[in-house]
């Protein structure tokens, strides 16, 4: 069974819109992490955001943050504002237990039109 | 302070070549991972080392051998190419995560290298 799954192959957001990118993962251990990453044409990985299972409150980094919805299994990332600059593929990743190893999924590429 | 740095960039091979990916750190870290990418995928885990001296099989290992050759290099051996083998391949580094602790987790990547086997 897949752990990470991105069911948005691409999006297309007209600027300065919200967007929200979908996550969903399987796991059964209690401590878990769930982890966005973008990745744009140039192909270097830059982290965006982070939620731990235990945390109590969801993530939030500048216009980034994380919909954590522990009993559907999901953790979708929202951008606010959105800017032709977060044109990128983005990747949803879960690390398990105290493990340090990360599961991707396959990935979704957003297009911001202007 | 570099972060992680790989060589080469870029590389292309024969089939039955061989070849070694390099990776460094400095940034202290303790973990280091090998991911590959495939066109339109996401990474998959090939090789991780959780601390010097240790390293454990990912999803993807078969074709593949690494060396943790101190706390800042791992390196990643391609001993006969495939064509199979063909896609970038990622560095990354961590810290050992504590708790539940946000950024501990965090994984560092590298540039990537690209990899075709003809």
């Amino acid at each position: 069974a897949q752990k990470i799954t991105q069911t948005q192959p691409g999006m297309f957001v007209q600027e300065k819109e919200a967007v929200t990118l979908d996550c969903t993962y399987d796991t059964s251990d209690p401590s878990y992490g769930l982890f966005w990453y973008k990745q744009p044409s140039s192909g270097e990985m830059i982290f965006l955001i982070y939620q731990g299972s235990y945390d109590q409150q969801n993530a939030t980094e500048g216009r980034y943050s994380l919909n954590f919805q522990k009993a559907r299994k999901s953790a979708n990332l929202v951008i606010s504002a959105s800017q032709l600059g977060d044109s990128a593929m983005y990747f949803c990743a879960m690390r398990e237990g105290g493990a340090q190893k990360l599961v991707f999924g396959q990935g979704t590429r957003l297009t911001i039109n202007p | 302070n570099a972060g992680v740095t790989q060589t080469p960039k870029f590389q292309v091979l024969k089939t039955g070549q061989s070849m070694t990916l390099q990776c460094a750190q400095d940034m202290n870290h303790n973990s280091m991972y090998w991911y590959r990418q495939d066109p339109g995928m996401g990474l998959r885990l090939i090789y991780y080392s959780a601390s010097e001296g240790t390293t454990d099989k990912g999803e993807v290992p078969n074709g593949y051998n690494v060396s943790r050759l101190n706390k800042r290099e791992f390196s990643l051996r391609l001993e006969s190419a495939a064509p199979s083998q063909t896609s970038v391949y990622f560095c990354a580094s961590s810290v050992i995560g504590g708790g539940t602790s946000g950024r501990a987790y965090e994984q560092y990547f590298g540039p990537g290298t690209r990899l075709t086997v003809t």
